[in-house]
């Protein structure tokens, strides 16, 4: 299985200020059709996992322009440009290149 | 609009089994497959399996093969998850996912609201 290796795991965040999030995976995440499976995911407490950014970069419906991704290979990064108190919570990054599909740790984001 | 609608709290005693549906709507059902994922409380991720709801093919996470069994029935676009031999350590939020229908990449693009089994002497 690909390893995923999410840092840090927690994260204190300045509302209004930048944060990212680092993801690096086991293996190279490029697939065999030359795309990256490589999403990010949202979990406030108490909820679901709420997709936020697939293959890399790319936003889901209704995720503020706020989040964005990038990477390519082994290393990905989640950034979120001006942190919002919504913005709490927990982060996974998630490769689908590979089956199976696995996740890193989690990164915990709370305001300082 | 996609959702995945999941059966409510279950409790259990050890040794037993639980069986969790997922209802979907919004979507063509056999069109896309479903995963499944659990979540100890204050822990991470974890994979517990997939079904192509197209065709029935399985792939179960090692760790939980011989005791997870993934099925759908696409008469009432319900997936179901069921987990036997059921001990403390399987207390858990359990996630049904939309996924792939077949080979290729993992989606998990929309999530069910999550069912907690607790197992409980």
């Amino acid at each position: 299985e690909v390893v995923m290796t999410q840092s840090p795991l927690s994260l204190p965040v300045t509302l209004g200020q930048p944060a990212s999030i680092s993801c690096r995976s086991s293996r190279s995440l490029v697939h065999s059709d030359t795309n990256i499976y490589l999403s990010w995911f949202h979990q406030r407490p108490g909820q679901s996992p709420r997709r936020l950014l697939f293959r890399v970069s790319r936003r889901d419906s209704g995720v503020p322009d706020r989040f964005s991704g990038s990477g390519s290979g082994t290393d990905f990064t989640l950034h979120i440009s001006r942190v919002e108190t919504e913005d709490v919570g927990t982060y996974y990054c998630m490769q689908g290149t590979h089956w199976p599909p696995t996740f890193g740790q989690g990164t915990k984001v709370e305001i300082k | 609009q996609v959702q995945l609608v999941q059966s409510g709290a279950e409790v259990k005693r050890p040794g037993a089994s639980v069986k969790v549906s997922c209802k979907a709507s919004g979507y063509t059902f056999s069109h896309f497959g479903i995963s499944w994922v659990r979540q100890v409380p204050g822990q991470g991720l974890e994979r517990m399996g997939w079904i192509s709801v197209y065709n029935g093919n399985t792939d179960y996470a090692q760790k939980m093969q011989g005791r997870v069994t993934l099925t759908t029935d696409t008469s009432t676009s319900t997936a179901y998850m069921e987990l036997r031999s059921l001990r403390s350590d399987d207390t858990a939020v359990y996630y049904c996912v939309r996924d792939v229908v077949g080979a290729g990449a993992a989606v998990f693009d929309f999530w069910g609201q999550g069912t907690l089994v607790t197992v409980s002497s």
